[in-house]
Parts: structure tokens; sequence; C-alpha cells
């Protein structure tokens, strides 16, 4: 199992609509959870990051986390042409006193004009 | 201009030869990283440093060396012994280890 899933897509919704990311992970001990964006060719930048259950909101973005069944997710609020790019969760692991930062392959948005 | 600086953008090395990319940052952070990424894979981690002086293997190090002399710079030295090298290279820094990522615009390297 890895340690970090995501759906690789591509996702396609139409434009104005919103785009639902899923991110699971297997490590419980995991302590928090970011969302970066790549465009092709770029590197990624981070959108969101959230440590403790529940919602987070940031503009049009809202990330929710849920420890006990292990995911995380982002939501996309009318979406835009914009915003088509892959979308890359990670995962911030402590073990031992040590930091492990573990990425998910990324899920390809596509968002239809 | 703040931020993360990676250079050369694009490289091309001849197969038998070290390279060299370069990683500056102005961010007053301690912690640095160098990720790999591949077409339709996810980043793997090089290596990072904690601290000046200090760093340490990740998960696919072997071909690769690294040295962090000054907190504001971690080079990458991709060494012949490195198999495939072709691949995006990304330097990334956190105030400290355990905290948020962030990314600098990354190096393209193409073995010809």
């Amino acid at each position: 199992q890895k340690e970090v899933e995501q759906n690789s897509g591509p996702l396609s919704v139409p434009e104005g609509a919103i785009a639902s990311l899923n991110c699971t992970y297997s490590d419980r001990g995991s302590q928090s959870f970011f969302w970066y964006r790549q465009y092709s060719g770029k590197s990624p930048e981070l959108i969101m990051s959230i440590y403790s259950n529940g919602d987070k909101e940031d503009g049009r973005f809202t990330a929710q986390l849920n420890k006990a069944s292990q995911y995380v997710s982002l939501l996309i609020r009318d979406s835009q042409p914009s915003d088509s790019a892959t979308y890359l969760c990670a995962v911030n692991l402590a073990t031992s006193g040590t930091y492990k930062y573990i990425f998910g392959t990324g899920t390809r948005l596509k968002v239809l004009a | 201009d703040g931020g993360i600086t990676q250079s050369p953008k694009y490289l091309f090395r001849k197969e038998g030869q070290n390279v060299t990319l370069s990683c500056e940052q102005n961010l007053n952070h301690d912690a640095m990283y160098w990720y790999r990424q591949d077409p339709g894979q996810g980043l793997r981690l090089i290596y990072y440093s904690q601290i000046v002086n200090d760093f340490q293997k990740g998960d696919i190090a072997e071909g690769y060396s690294v040295s962090r002399e000054k907190k504001e710079s971690f080079p990458l030295t991709v060494t012949s012994a490195q198999k495939n090298p072709t691949a995006f290279y990304l330097c990334a820094t956190s105030d400290t280890v355990g905290n948020t990522i962030y990314f600098g615009e990354g190096s393209w390297l193409t073995v010809v």
C-alpha cells in the first residue's frame, strides 16, 4: 500500500463547477497535511496546509481533514480553466524524532471552458 | 528579491560527467531539501539538511552528493554513478524540518 494515494485522473469538470480532489494516507502518525498545485513543467506551489480535523477555507479552496478515516480532500469552488493543473497531496510524518514529507503522485485536473 | 533560486534552469550533460545544481535561499530557513521528479511519478527525496554542516540521505541518494557549508546554499552534484539522471530536480526549504516546504523553480537535467 502506498503511503499517500491519489487518483491520477484526469478529473474533468466544467467551468464554474466544484472540483473535489481526494487523498488517503496510511500512517496514523501523520501530523500535517498539504495541498500543492503544479502546472505542467513548473514547480509545485503551496495552496493550503491543514493540521486538525475539519474544514479550512481560503478563498475558493477548502481543505477537509478526517484523521479517523485517514483522508484529506481539496474542494475548488467556481473552477476556472486556470485551475487546470496537477494537484499534489503531501503528508508530514513524525517518526522517532525525525520528520518525513511524503508526496502523492498527484491528480490531474482539467477544467473545461 | 526573496525566495529560492535554482540554477541552471536547463542543463544538458554527457554520460560520464558530473554536474552540480545550485540552490540558494534568502528566506533564512534552516532546512533544505532536494527532490527528484520523473514524469507521472511523485516527488522523491534525494537529500535533506536540517542545519549547516549536516545532511541526511533521502530515499534515492545513490549517485548524488550534497554539501551544506552555508545556511543559504545547498548544492546537489549528480555524479556519473547515477544511472538515470534525466529528471526535473527541485530544491525546497522550510524554516525547520517538519514545517511547510516551499519549492524553487526547478532545474531540468537531460543526459545526452
